[in-house]
């Protein structure tokens, strides 16, 4: 089957530093790949979509400046979450989807991010 | 705008149980439907989608759900729970830009 990972599975990091995630598409090429934060007990909140080649497309509340998404290839998406501050802490997953799969998701296993 | 919603937060049953696990949505035009559970600190895994076909849509781990386009549901369900089903299942919806979840539901299977 499909294999997303991403990298780091955890991460801690001071306030005012920059932490990049990784996600990849193991085994098939992702046309598109979505960003997710998950806080305890609660849903996911999509973040924001990413085609291949092109600009992410953030939701509405989500700071492209502070959120930045690259997604360089058809098997790599990257999130950096620049000058991180201890309410940016949370669960961070990523999605992929290849092109003509019936809108199925593969997830990744997620990033716990931590910011002292 | 679609949407879908899960209105128990929590389900318990005993280990050999039925169990079903609630979800009915909103959207206008055909509706994508997907079944997704997480385990503690883990991504989310397909367990079965719906989008065209028959109402009775077959999936992973001995899971099924039944789509009602009467009734707007979309239920999963599970003849007999065992205590490894415990986990967050959510229910999402699908449009061309991306998938919309519900608030999830704890299942709690007790042996």
């Amino acid at each position: 089957g499909a294999v997303v990972s991403q990298h780091p599975s955890w991460v801690i990091c001071k306030s005012g530093t920059s932490v990049k995630i990784e996600c990849r598409s193991l085994d098939f090429q992702a046309t598109t790949m979505f960003w997710y934060r998950q806080f305890p007990k609660q849903s996911l909140m999509l973040m924001a979509t990413s085609n291949e080649g092109s600009k992410a497309t953030y939701e509405q509340g989500v700071e492209k400046d502070k959120f930045l998404i690259n997604h360089a290839s058809l098997t790599l998406s990257t999130l950096t979450v620049t000058s991180a501050h201890p309410e940016d802490s949370s669960f961070y997953i990523c999605s992929a989807e290849e092109a003509g799969g019936w809108y199925e998701q593969y997830f990744g296993p997620g990033t716990r991010l931590t910011v002292t | 705008a679609q949407s879908v919603a899960q209105p128990e937060d929590q389900v318990n049953v005993a280990e050999g149980n039925p169990l079903t696990v609630k979800c009915t949505y909103s959207v206008s035009g055909n509706p994508y439907l997907f079944w997704y559970v997480q385990y503690p600190n883990r991504g989310l895994q397909f367990l079965l989608k719906y989008i065209t076909g028959d109402n009775l849509v077959k999936g992973s781990y001995g899971f099924e759900a039944e789509f009602n386009k009467s009734q707007t549901s979309f239920h999963l369900k599970k003849p007999s729970a065992l205590v490894s089903d415990s986990a967050l299942y959510f229910c999402a919806v699908r449009d061309p830009r991306a998938l919309t979840f519900g608030s999830g539901t704890r299942l709690q299977v007790q042996p």
